[in-house]
């Protein structure tokens, strides 16, 4: 069974839209992640945080806004959908930052924007 | 943050030979460097790993080479087999940051 859960594995949005990537994780982890796979930059880091806290941010664009509700939570927001956006976007998790252990990634959720 | 690159991006080899994938690396802070496989349709799973306090560490079939000096690392596999055929993506992380990725190599191994 997966230990990192992402909803929906599949989506497609229409530009200018808005979609909410959800991600779940039962490992017990305190940090987690979201990275960004396309073709054009393959595992791009995008968020991390730490105990419900922001601790890196890559990405340039206020359109993605991480949500966590719960510590077990790292949702991701996109809004103004543009199909640049096309992507696998993987939720990932470690223990406690990510150089004292490995990330675990989710199944990703694939999104395309047309 | 950290900015990594990594050659070759296409790597073809013949089973039970070796194959080597070489990284570098910016930031002389980092301290984590692990190694992830990708197989199609599938997640990125660690491999292997190494620290800023090694130079050398050795699973299996699998060698990871640390030169802080020359910020260099890299991943050696030894006999290939058809089933190592995969994406693999170098990483490197400064302190407690998350890791950044390298473009990834596309290796094949030819039966």
């Amino acid at each position: 069974d997966p230990k990192i859960i992402q909803k929906p594995k599949y989506l497609v949005a229409v530009t200018g839209s808005e979609k909410i990537l959800i991600c779940e994780q039962y490992l017990g982890h305190n940090a987690m992640y979201w990275y960004r796979q396309s073709a054009k930059k393959p595992l791009e880091f995008m968020f991390s945080y730490s105990y419900q806290k922001l601790m890196d941010n890559q990405t340039a664009s206020s359109r993605f806004q991480p949500q966590s509700s719960k510590k077990n939570h790292l949702d991701l927001q996109i809004t103004a959908l543009k199909p640049d956006d096309s992507a696998t976007y993987f939720c990932a998790s470690s223990l406690q930052g990510a150089d004292t252990g490995q990330l675990y990634f989710g199944e990703g959720s694939k999104l395309t924007v047309l | 943050g950290e900015q990594v690159e990594q050659l070759p991006s296409i790597l073809r080899v013949q089973e039970r030979s070796s194959a080597s994938i070489n990284c570098t690396y910016e930031n002389s802070a980092s301290n984590y460097f692990p190694w992830y496989k990708q197989e199609p349709g599938e997640n990125p799973k660690l491999i292997i790993d190494i620290r800023s306090n090694m130079e050398r560490k050795q699973i299996q079939g699998l060698i990871v080479l640390l030169d802080k000096k020359a910020k260099r690392f890299s991943l050696h596999i030894t006999d290939t087999q058809p089933a190592d055929s995969a994406m693999y993506f170098c990483a490197a992380s400064v302190n407690n940051n998350a890791p950044r990725f390298g473009a990834g190599t596309k290796l094949t191994v030819k039966p």
